[in-house]
């Protein structure tokens, strides 16, 4: 079945330093989205991406789909201690309409 | 409300027990999505209904685990002589579209096999 994998599984930053996490399909993606789920909350969404090469901003954070539409990375600038939590990308295959999660990455920013 | 409603919140039980969760999704909602989550994991699919159908549920683990949509609203996610290993928390997602379009989740519901 399809896997969705992120790396890396968890990442440690002082504020101020730069952020990524990359996402990688199995199989072709329709769209992808991204969220955000802080400590004992639940997921929250962030932004989704449909076109292959697309690339999209909001604030400090830069999200990009792959050209083959099988990956994805989420770039944050100059991360502040609001950014903590676990991040999430979730694929939706092209031959089916289930959204499936990938492993996340749990980002911790000290002050 | 107008956000997507799981009770309990949290739940007990023992193992061996029948257990139902319960999910309001936001209204006009036609996709509800049902999420299980363990700790430092992402949330792992289970099913997925459009409307009151169930279109996939291929992620339900074996045949202890049931979901039912009958009005195309409230959604109830049953588990039958629950094990310690379903202990997790269970999510519930609702969106317009199929996937397309944002995916709003519940707080969850907590469940606990002793």
């Amino acid at each position: 079945g399809q896997q969705v994998m992120q790396i890396p599984q968890y990442q440690h930053v002082q504020e101020g330093e730069d952020f990524t996490t990359y996402c990688n399909s199995s199989t072709t993606l329709s769209n992808i989205q991204w969220y955000k789920q802080r400590p004992g909350g639940h997921p929250v969404f962030l932004i989704q991406l449909v076109k292959s090469g697309e690339v999209k901003k909001q604030k400090r954070l830069t999200f990009q789909f792959g050209e083959a539409k099988k990956n994805s990375s989420l770039h944050i600038t100059a991360t502040q201690t609001t950014d903590v939590g676990t991040y999430f990308c979730a694929g939706l295959d092209t031959g089916f309409q289930k959204l499936v999660f990938g492993t996340g990455t749990r980002l911790l920013v000290s002050p | 409300g107008a956000g997507v409603s799981q009770t309990p919140s949290n739940k007990v039980t023992e193992k061996g027990k029948y257990v139902e969760l319960r999910c309001d999704p936001i209204s006009g909602h036609t996709a509800l999505y049902w999420y299980r989550q363990s700790l430092g994991q992402g949330p792992e699919f289970l099913i997925y209904f459009q409307g009151t159908g169930a279109a996939d549920d291929s992620g339900l683990p074996n045949d202890r685990f049931f979901a039912v949509r009958p009005e195309g609203s409230v959604s109830t996610l049953k588990i039958q002589r629950t094990e310690r290993g379903d202990s997790a928390v269970y999510l519930c997602a609702s969106s317009l579209g199929t996937g397309t379009t944002e995916a709003f989740f519940g707080q969850g519901t907590r469940l606990t096999v002793v």
